[in-house]
Formats: structure tokens, C-alpha cells, sequence
């Protein structure tokens, strides 16, 4: 498995405002994915992150809103922007290790937009 | 489209006891792997099982088993000897074996364990 940690560990933000997640892995991995969970809700894919490529979103989620980058195989960071509400969420990143079957996540960023 | 269905939004259990969490899955696909993670009040997510689709034997993880029945797209969580700290909200999840690594996650079950 991985160590992954991510910071800040929670925010609480005003509306309009950005903020940029950061996810640090403690070895290098090839692909990197951001998750959103909203409240109460399940884990929804925002968007795969490879190091040297462009991010690939998933349906409903554009860069516009959530950039990503990727410099290196050990950190990644993605940026809610232009925050309202609706983006109050817990956002997780991700990493596939070893065979790549399995992912691990880092601890999450628990974001409340007022 | 592949989904994941957890019909059991909680679930309780004595400690020492056993439980069992439900998940079905749809996907025309036959090649494939499924988890069981776990998420208590922490948030951080952590594995709790896998199973390739390939395999026949179903996935043991010390007092964490699985049922699977790929002819009915069945994916169930036995935890055995319940303790306090297994309660969590627990998730099933599917993904492909394609490249793309793509993780589909189920609903959620919570979990509480009483003593």
C-alpha cells in the first residue's frame, strides 16, 4: 500500500473563493484520482490524473471548475473554484499501487462552503 | 452502464457477532474486480477485501469473508467475532479490468456494533 496524505485536512471557505487540495504520496504512482462525497452520499469520480497528460473528467465534472495538475509521479492538486454551497463535500484522492488493482485514498479534505 | 447497489442503508450488530452486508452489481462485463472498503467516522477509506472475478474462492481477510455468486452478480460481506471498532459506513465497489482504473462505488452501508 501507499502513505498518502493530503492538506488541508478541512477548510471552511466563502462563496466565490477557490481552493486548491493538495495530495502527496510517499512513492510514485502512474495514475492519481480525485473523488468528491457529497453529505451522506457515496464516492463519485471527479477525475483521473496522469503525470504528463491533460486530466480526464468525468461526465459532469469540467476543468473549468475543478483544475488539476499533476508535475510529478508523487503529488497531485486539484482546485474547487468559484465555490458555492452545492460544494460542500468531503474530496478524496486516490492512488493505484503495486498491480494497480487496488486503491488507496488519503484521508480526505472535508471542505464547507458558506 | 455498470452500477453497484448496497440495499442496506444500516445495518446493526452485537459485538461477537456476525453480520452480513448485501451487494449487487450490474455489468455485462466478465472480467472484473470487487472490494469492500470501510470508512468510519475518520474518513479515511480503507480496503477491507478484494475479489477478481476470475476466481472461484471467495476472498477471506482474517474475521472478513466474502460470499461471491457472479452468476447472480452477488457480493457479500461476512464479518465474523464483531468488534466496536468494525463500525463504519462500508462500501462495495467495482471496477473494469481495463486501464482506465475506474472505481464504482455502491450507496454504503453504516454499521453499528453494540455491546
Amino acid at each position: 500500500s501507499a502513505v498518502i496524505s493530503q492538506k488541508p485536512s478541512r477548510d471552511i471557505c466563502q462563496r466565490g473563493t477557490s481552493l486548491t487540495i493538495q495530495c502527496q504520496v510517499d512513492s510514485q504512482v502512474t495514475m492519481m484520482f480525485w473523488y468528491r462525497q457529497q453529505p451522506g452520499q457515496s464516492l463519485t469520480l471527479i477525475a483521473t490524473a496522469n503525470q504528463g497528460s491533460e486530466a480526464t473528467y468525468e461526465s459532469g465534472f469540467v476543468i473549468d471548475k475543478f483544475p488539476i495538475s499533476r508535475p510529478n509521479l508523487t503529488f497531485s492538486t486539484l482546485t474547487v473554484s468559484n465555490m458555492s454551497p452545492e460544494d460542500s463535500s468531503i474530496y478524496l484522492c486516490s492512488v493505484g499501487t503495486g498491480d494497480r488493482v487496488t486503491q488507496y485514498f488519503g484521508p480526505g479534505t472535508r471542505l464547507t462552503v458558506l | 452502464a455498470q452500477t453497484v447497489t448496497q440495499s442496506q442503508p444500516e445495518m446493526s450488530v452485537q459485538e461477537a457477532e456476525t453480520v452480513t452486508l448485501s451487494c449487487t452489481y450490474d455489468t455485462s462485463e466478465s472480467d472484473y474486480y470487487l472490494f469492500w472498503y470501510k470508512q468510519p467516522p475518520s474518513r479515511q477509506m480503507i480496503l477491507v477485501i478484494r475479489q477478481e472475478a476470475y476466481k472461484q474462492q471467495n476472498a477471506t481477510e482474517n474475521r472478513f469473508s466474502v460470499n461471491f455468486q457472479k452468476a447472480a452478480k452477488s457480493f457479500s460481506l461476512k464479518i465474523s467475532d464483531s468488534q466496536l471498532g468494525d463500525a463504519a459506513m462500508y462500501f462495495c465497489a467495482y471496477r473494469i479490468r481495463d486501464n482506465t482504473d475506474k472505481l464504482i462505488f455502491g450507496t454504503g452501508t453504516r454499521l453499528q456494533v453494540f455491546p
